[in-house]
């Protein structure tokens, strides 16, 4: 299986502050890496497939990069409704796998 | 607007079935661009993947579950479910369907996630 391995795991921001979470892959996945947010007691929600393409509906402040094994999600200023847990999924192969998420609380 | 709407028990006893379905709604299951599937969550843990299937009845399961899964799909109720044989406590999880994009396999709308407990 493919290990996805997000950086950090938590971490601690202001409103306004530029937000990036790293995500590794264990092989090379190409760019089949998604980003979900996931606020408590909801679904997981789809903001960015394809390594950087932006779903519809995303804010702008959203952007992904990345390809191969070494991905990024950036949230260039956050804003209140942004404090939530992060994933990052590969579906270049499966059995698809998650990251671990990464927590983004309130400083 | 698509939906996807979960029905089914939110408990289960040891070495029972947990059975699970997903309506869908606003939109036809028989869709060539997309595929369902299951997805769950342990409490406070991460997501797993567990099988998808086409409205054909291919399927692709979670090699870490597929001896215990079964995915269908019933295209004239538009829904598919979910079978988990032989649970123990390790199959509790927030259980999620979810559409596929076939594209990029991407999932992009969910169901509203249901609570399965095992315990007797």
């Amino acid at each position: 299986d493919i290990q996805m391995t997000q950086s950090p795991s938590s971490l601690s921001a202001s409103v306004g502050d530029r937000v990036t979470i790293t995500c590794r892959a264990s092989q090379s996945i190409s760019n089949y890496l998604n980003w979900y947010q996931q606020e408590p007691g909801k679904a997981p929600k789809l903001l960015i497939y394809g390594a950087s393409t932006l779903q519809s509906g995303v804010p702008s402040r959203f952007s992904g990069n990345g390809f191969g094994t070494d991905f990024t999600l950036t949230i260039s200023s956050l804003q209140p409704e942004d404090f939530a847990t992060y994933y990052c999924q590969q579906t270049y192969t499966t059995p698809w796998t998650f990251g671990q998420g990464t927590k983004v609380e309130i400083k | 607007q698509l939906q996807l709407q979960q029905s089914g028990p939110g408990l289960v006893k040891p070495s029972e079935t947990l059975s699970l379905t997903c309506t869908v709604s606003g939109g036809s299951i028989n869709t060539t661009s997309y595929y369902w599937g299951w997805i769950r969550q342990p409490p406070g843990k991460g997501l797993e993947w567990i099988g998808t299937i086409y409205y054909t009845g291919g399927t692709y399961y979670n090699p870490s579950l597929k001896s215990r899964v079964t995915i269908s799909v019933d295209t004239s109720k538009n829904h598919f479910s979910l079978k988990v044989y032989s649970v123990t406590a390790a199959d509790t999880a927030v259980y999620y369907c979810a559409r596929h994009f076939s594209s990029s396999w991407y999932s992009d709308y969910w169901g509203q996630g249901t609570l399965v407990t095992v315990s007797s």
